[in-house]
C-alpha cells in the first residue's frame, strides 16, 4: 500500500513569492491534515479536513496561507506571500475514520522542506 | 491543560543495551497516546498506541511501550539497541477532534 505523497520534497523561495505544497492521502482514508514542523520541534496542526470540507483551521494563517481539498482526495496548501518565518517542514498526514475520538492512527508523509531567503 | 511530556531531551545508550524513551501525561478521560519516530529528513513515522486493553502494546521493529494508569506514563522501551535505532522520538496523546498533542520530542543516541 503506498504511502502519504508528498511534493516537492524541498522547495527554496524569496521572500514575498508564492509556494504551494502537493498531498495525497493514502487511498481510502477521509481524514486530511497540514502541519508545520520546526527543528527539533514536535508537529503543529495548520488544518484538519475531514473528506472536502475544513473542519479545523484555527492555527491556519488565512491571511497568507491557504487549503483545498477538492474531491475530498488530494490536496494542496498554499503560501501567498511567504515570510522567512515560514521556512520550516510541512508535513501531511491522513488517517482513515472520520470524527469521534482521535484513536485513528495518522500516517505522515516525508514532508517538505521549505527555505524561504 | 491536558498535555504530554518528555523529559529527556536526549537519551544516550549503547548497542546492544535496553533503551527507554520516557513519556507521561496530563489528560482528562481516556488517554489514547502515540508514539512516533523521526529520522533525520524524513517524516514520522507510527512505532504504536495505546487505546484500551492489555497494558503492554507492541509496535513496529522491536519497540514496545508499557501504559502504567498510576504513574501516568507511557514509556517507550526496546530490549537490545540498535545504532539505526538513533532518531528523535515523539510521544502523543489524542485530544480533541483527533488534535495530536506532542511532546518535544526526546532525541536518541546509539553508539556502537
Amino acid at each position: 500500500e503506498a504511502g502519504v505523497v508528498q511534493s516537492p520534497r524541498y522547495k527554496i523561495i524569496e521572500k514575498k513569492q508564492p509556494v504551494a505544497f502537493w498531498c495525497n492521502p493514502i487511498s481510502g482514508h477521509n481524514t486530511l491534515y497540514w502541519y508545520l514542523q520546526n527543528l527539533g520541534q514536535g508537529p503543529e496542526l495548520l488544518i484538519r479536513y475531514e473528506n472536502e470540507e475544513a473542519v479545523d483551521d484555527s492555527q491556519l494563517p488565512k491571511d497568507r496561507f491557504s487549503a483545498e481539498r477538492l474531491k475530498g482526495v488530494d490536496s494542496t496548501l498554499k503560501i501567498q506571500p511567504a515570510e522567512l518565518g515560514d521556512s520550516a517542514v510541512y508535513l501531511c498526514a491522513s488517517s482513515l475514520g472520520l470524527g469521534g475520538l482521535g484513536t485513528d492512527t495518522q500516517y505522515f508523509g516525508p514532508g517538505t522542506r521549505l527555505t524561504v531567503l | 491543560a491536558q498535555s504530554v511530556a518528555q523529559p529527556e531531551d536526549q537519551v544516550n545508550v549503547a548497542e546492544g543495551n535496553p533503551l527507554t524513551v520516557k513519556c507521561t501525561y496530563s489528560v482528562s478521560g481516556n488517554p489514547y497516546l502515540f508514539w512516533y519516530v523521526q529520522y533525520p529528513n524524513r517524516g514520522l513515522q507510527f512505532l504504536l498506541k495505546y487505546i484500551t486493553g492489555d497494558n503492554l502494546v507492541k509496535g513496529s521493529y522491536g519497540f514496545e511501550a508499557e501504559f502504567n494508569k498510576s504513574q501516568t506514563s507511557f514509556h517507550l522501551k526496546k530490549p537490545s539497541a540498535l545504532v539505526s535505532d538513533s532518531a528523535l522520538y515523539f510521544c502523543a496523546y489524542a485530544g480533541n477532534n483527533r488534535k495530536l498533542i506532542w511532546g518535544l520530542g526526546t532525541s536518541l543516541a546509539v553508539n556502537p
